[in-house]
């Protein structure tokens, strides 16, 4: 059974235009996260959400727009994409945030490429 | 900026032999953690030890926390070639609501 999904792996496309990004997960955690892994495997996070409610929001430009209708889902939207945007990105969830120190589980990721 | 930094950025070792990988980080924690990720996968959780722990051990990984260096390792005893993979740690900066990554090592088993 598959934990933390994402949809689609791999996501090419050119500079200008809209993509979106899903999420789901299973684990009936309360709170997701967003990652960008660069080129050279440096992990940030971009967004949290704790039961559908924006908790982090780390300096990301304002095309991305996470969405979350519910706890299980977090949805990432880019606008007028740039080459620079070209990364793995990862969803992950957790229990309850990072009070103590959760363990995060992880997607697969899914490879944007913008050409 | 980065919090952790993991040392070295690239291991090569023999199948049976033991890899230690070193990370330091900057602010106090209340915990840190390892991540494993394997090419083209997603990242799956090691172990996690608590600041006021100084030694943990799970299965043929053990982990050593030295807060008062600011540093953590991680020893894989008896590799396989499965340990194949890069290798992150992760603290929660001092109980910012967030993991903060270090650059990982990439752990090579040779047959």
């Amino acid at each position: 059974d598959t934990a933390v999904s994402q949809t689609p792996k791999y996501l090419v496309t050119q500079m200008g235009n809209d993509k979106s990004i899903k999420c789901e997960q299973n684990l009936g955690h309360d709170t997701m996260y967003w990652y960008k892994q660069d080129s050279k495997k440096f992990l940030k996070i971009m967004f949290s959400y704790n039961n559908k409610e924006l908790i982090i929001n780390e300096t990301v430009p304002n095309r991305f727009s996470p969405k979350s209708p519910d706890k299980a889902h977090l949805n990432l939207h880019i606008n007028s994409l740039e080459l620079g945007d070209s990364a793995v990105y990862f969803c992950a969830s957790s229990q309850a945030g990072l009070v103590g120190g959760d363990t995060q589980y992880f997607g697969p990721g899914t490879r944007l490429t913008v050409l | 900026s980065q919090q952790g930094e993991e040392d070295p950025q690239a291991l090569s070792i023999q199948e049976g032999e033991n890899a230690t990988m070193n990370c330091s980080y900057k602010t106090s924690i209340n915990n840190l953690q390892w991540y494993r990720q394997n090419s083209g996968r997603g990242l799956v959780h090691l172990i996690l030890i608590r600041s006021n722990e100084r030694e943990k051990h799970s299965g043929r990984l053990r982990v050593t926390l030295d807060t008062s260096k600011k540093s953590s390792s991680l020893l894989i005893t008896a590799s396989r070639a499965a340990d194949t993979a890069s290798y992150f740690c992760a603290t929660d900066a001092g109980g910012a609501q967030k993991l903060v990554f270090g650059q990982g090592t990439r752990l090579t088993i040779n047959p």
